[in-house]
């Protein structure tokens, strides 16, 4: 059965300190998506990356950086430099390749505040 | 901006009422869902469509039915509305198979009272 577990439930750091949000997923496949997304204030849901099983290459987007691990299967997200506009509530999720219509199962989410 | 409409987005209903949802697409997507989202529980799926009049189960269908009879309009129906069932809820579309990512409506806040 697949699982996604984001064990920090708030974090609040102090705007231009880094930050980073752990995410530990479990899966029996071997071909899967992981995601993120970010859920500001205002609601939306906001799909921020995507990352395939087979490409372990840690991904930067600006301030944004990710960080995929088989071996400890994790998908850490870190913000540099954060942002009082990178506060928001943070998801991540998995997918299986072949999962049935793609269906896609959410951790709880990390709510992230930074503080002016 | 993956052309995703949600209506209404805001209900307040009383319990034992029934209450339809709209999820309404501008581009043809295969794929369609329905979640609900609670404090602490992140995004849980109701229902999803893969085709019209083609659906099935999520982890939380107890109290939900869903339709699509056609490929732009998923509806999300609690037959009779619980206090339980208050919540957000969110449809999203995904672009299908190999990409898996998903894109999600703006949300309807429902309260049953």
């Amino acid at each position: 059965a697949q699982k996604v577990t984001q064990a920090q439930t708030e974090i609040s750091v102090v705007e231009k300190e880094d930050v980073t949000l752990d995410c530990v997923y479990e899966t029996r496949d071997t071909t899967y998506y992981l995601f993120w997304y970010k859920q500001p204030p205002s609601g939306e849901l906001v799909f921020l990356i995507r990352r395939n099983s087979f490409d372990e290459q840690n991904e930067i987007s600006g301030r944004y950086s990710w960080n995929f691990q088989k071996s400890t299967s994790s998908f850490n997200f870190t913000i540099t430099a954060s942002q009082v506009v990178d506060s928001a509530v943070y998801f991540c999720a998995l997918s299986e390749a072949y999962s049935s219509a793609s269906k896609i199962i959410f951790g709880s989410g990390t709510r992230l505040s930074i503080r002016p | 901006d993956a052309g995703i409409t949600q209506s209404p987005r805001h209900k307040v209903t009383e319990t034992g009422t029934p209450v339809t949802l709209r999820c309404h697409q501008t581009e043809n997507h295969r794929y369609m869902y329905w979640y609900r989202q609670d404090p602490g529980h992140g995004l849980r799926l109701i229902h999803y469509s893969y085709g019209v009049k083609d659906t099935d189960k999520g982890e939380v269908s107890d109290g939900y039915s869903v339709s699509r009879s056609k490929t732009e309009d998923f509806l999300l129906t609690l037959e009779s509305a619980t206090s339980s069932q208050t919540s957000v809820y969110f449809c999203a579309i995904s672009l299908g198979q190999g990409y898996n990512e998903q894109f999600f409506g703006p949300g309807t806040r429902l309260t049953v009272l």
